[in-house]
């Protein structure tokens, strides 16, 4: 077990429908990022938040936001929600943003969009 | 382009012979690299990390070895046990902001 606690673990959505994935960090870390992995590839980095703000972004449309809290649990928001968002989503947790830490993932959200 | 990618997709071995896991990477200026377990239904469990500064790093089990004159990390898994199989990703910190790329992963299955 990580401490990386995720909600719900799965979900289907219809197309078009807009989602909002939970993420609670491990304690004490103050930077989350969040991941897409599809279906027998390795995770897509989608964006970082520290400290309450967007700290990086990977090549994702705007549909794709998050938030960041003051305890650091994070929610990933995605609009209009399309056949190929189906995936799992992953959450990590680390101690600080810029060092080279450990990162530490939750067990995901499994999202299915039909 | 960026690219974090594996030389073999499968690796099938025999309980308690040694795993090697082999992964290339593209980005030099990356400067820590991460291995990851990851089963079925799960998210990805931390193995091993090893930064730039150094060349091998062991751990219970478990080496990594990092050639940056090209580009290589590979995985090393003494004695590997059914318990070992998974799928297994290597990750490079890309730009020290904390994003990971990841290879697309080799999947390992451990023979009774």
């Amino acid at each position: 077990e990580t401490g990386v606690t995720q909600s719900p673990t799965h979900l289907i959505k219809t197309r078009g429908q807009q989602v909002t994935l939970r993420c609670s960090s491990q304690s004490g870390h103050n930077t989350v990022s969040w991941y897409q992995q599809a279906l027998g590839q390795g995770p897509q980095f989608i964006f970082q938040y520290y400290r309450e703000e967007e700290n990086g972004r990977g090549n994702f449309p705007p549909r794709f936001s998050g938030l960041q809290f003051p305890n650091y649990s994070s929610e990933l928001n995605v609009n209009a929600l399309e056949l190929d968002d189906s995936a799992l989503y992953l959450c990590a947790s680390r101690l600080e943003k810029a060092l080279n830490t450990e990162a530490f993932f939750g067990q995901g959200t499994r999202l299915t969009v039909v | 382009g960026e690219n974090v990618g594996l030389h073999l997709p499968t690796l099938s071995v025999q309980e308690g012979d040694n795993s090697i896991i082999n992964c290339a990477y593209s980005n030099s200026a990356s400067d820590y690299f991460i291995w990851y377990k990851q089963e079925s239904g799960k998210g990805p469990q931390f193995i091993i990390d090893i930064r730039s500064n150094m060349d091998k790093r062991q751990g219970q089990r478990v080496t990594v070895l990092l050639n940056k004159t090209v580009k290589h990390l590979s995985l090393q898994i003494a004695a590997t046990q059914p318990g070992d199989s998974a799928v297994y990703f290597c990750a490079e910190n890309y730009n020290q902001g904390g994003k990971l790329i990841f290879g697309q992963g080799t999947e390992l299955s451990v023979k009774p």
